[in-house]
């Protein structure tokens, strides 16, 4: 199974100011037809996950451009630019391109 | 709107059999992949399996032999049966719409206790 590996396991953030979550991959994430399949969710506070990036880099929709995703074959960056207090809970990287589909630990953020 | 909502049993004996039934709106099942992903105090987040548009299936390996995913097209919902249940099994599980889930049930809470 791939394993993905989150770092770090939290982070404190002041509001407006940015952070940023890694993740890599014990294997290359990028598939022959050019597609990185990694994704990145959110799971605010008693809630589900939600969608924020797919395919690496892409924004889901209604997600706000403060969010990015960024990346290489197997190490990858969730950028949140002027964190806002919704913005708080567990974030999770995830791969989708081998069964079985598999996701990080989670790396949770709060605000100081 | 798109709405996915799983109902289920609270509490389920060791050994007995886990199902639940998803019930979607908003988005025709024949159209998005349908897949089932759960979460447990000692493993995080699993994805379990899922459903295809067309109605064939693909499964966790390390659920295989116990898991059955299915569906009633004409009632918009969607099944998760799960066989052989242990106290592990004990969790919070999840329907969620197409391969990246980009949209989500509440979730249901499964104790596994006898």
């Amino acid at each position: 199974d791939i394993v993905m590996t989150q770092a770090p396991l939290s982070v404190s953030v002041t509001p407006g100011e940015s952070a940023s979550i890694s993740c890599r991959s014990s294997k290359s994430l990028l598939h022959s037809n050019g597609i990185t399949y990694v994704y990145w969710y959110l799971q605010k506070p008693g809630k589900s996950p939600q969608l924020l990036i797919y395919r690496m880099s892409n924004l889901a929709s209604g997600v706000p451009d403060r969010f990015s995703g960024s990346g290489s074959e197997t190490d990858f960056t969730l950028k949140i630019s002027r964190v806002e207090a919704e913005d708080v809970g567990i974030y999770y990287c995830g791969q989708l391109l081998e069964n079985p589909w598999t996701f990080g630990g989670g790396t949770k953020l709060e605000l100081k | 709107q798109v709405q996915l909502k799983e109902t289920g049993p609270g509490l389920v004996q060791p050994t007995q059999t886990l199902s639940i039934t998803c019930t979607v709106s908003g988005f025709s099942l024949t159209s998005y992949y349908m897949q089932w992903v759960r979460q447990t105090p000692g493993k995080g987040l699993e994805w379990m399996g899922f459903i295809r548009s067309g109605g064939s299936t693909e499964y966790n390996s390390e659920f295989k032999s116990r898991l059955s995913i299915s569906r009633d097209t004409s009632k918009n919902q969607v099944f998760l049966k799960m066989n052989s249940l242990k106290t592990e099994d004990t969790g919070v599980y999840y329907c969620a719409r197409d391969r990246a889930g980009d949209y989500w049930g509440q979730g249901v809470m499964v104790t596994v206790s006898s």
